[in-house]
């Protein structure tokens, strides 16, 4: 089992650029996050699905869209990219609602906005 | 605000003794606590996880609940370099076990 992927792993952006991180899990989870991760910061919930067909907004939502395309897949969109977006951006799966709520998380996604 | 608070260290802890990582959360209902390692450049690795108050061994490592103090800290014995990481804290909001609020972590450096 690969876990959970994410791809790509580093990407650089101008300001005003678009770009989708993908995230997929093979691990037959019902709930997957987006989290970004700064210097002093922690981790940041963005947005989360708890099941296929569902989305919910995190700590910080604004600058974002996300999609659930299926139970494995959960990508994330940047519509128009501002250097304050600069960041590490992770995503994890877990078995939520069924008792086991372990979060697992993907390699992360390096992305600087110039 | 429901909030999980962790020391940012760094903690620095001679090889071979015992490192102690403290985190306390301020939502008295929360059920589910969790530890997670973060090496340098690296994503979150769960290591540890515990529902009941009390101590939860594994290997070198211990994890201690006290709910009624709202605090949760996890023990590492015989600590070895490659013990020198960040080590976040996370907990379930209550009746939300779809989510973890994570403390920002504490780093930890094992001296050689």
């Amino acid at each position: 089992n690969a876990g959970v992927t994410q791809t790509p792993k580093f990407q650089v952006l101008k300001t005003g650029q678009s770009m989708t991180l993908q995230c997929a899990q093979d691990m037959n989870h019902n709930s997957m996050y987006w989290y970004r991760q700064d210097p002093g910061m922690g981790l940041r919930l963005i947005y989360y699905s708890a099941s296929e067909g569902t989305t919910d907004k995190g700590e910080v939502p604004n600058g974002y869209n996300v999609s659930r395309l299926n139970k494995r897949e959960f990508s994330l969109r940047l519509e128009s990219a501002a250097p304050s977006q600069t960041s590490v951006y992770f995503c994890a799966s877990s078995e939520a609602g069924q008792g086991y709520n372990e979060q697992f998380f993907g390699p992360g996604t390096r992305l600087t906005v110039l | 605000q429901k909030e999980v608070e962790q020391n940012s260290g760094p903690l620095s802890v001679p090889e071979g003794a015992i490192a102690s990582l403290n985190c306390t959360y301020s939502d008295r209902g929360s059920q589910s606590f969790f530890w997670y390692r973060q090496y340098s450049g690296k994503s979150p690795e769960l290591i540890m996880f515990i529902y009941s108050n009390g101590d939860k061994e594994d290997g070198r490592f211990t994890a201690q609940l006290n709910k009624a103090s709202q605090y949760v800290s996890l023990l590492i014995r015989d600590s070895q370099p490659s013990d020198s990481a960040t080590y976040l804290c996370a907990v379930n909001p209550v009746n939300r076990d779809d989510k973890i609020i994570f403390g920002k972590g504490t780093r930890l450096h094992i001296l050689p």
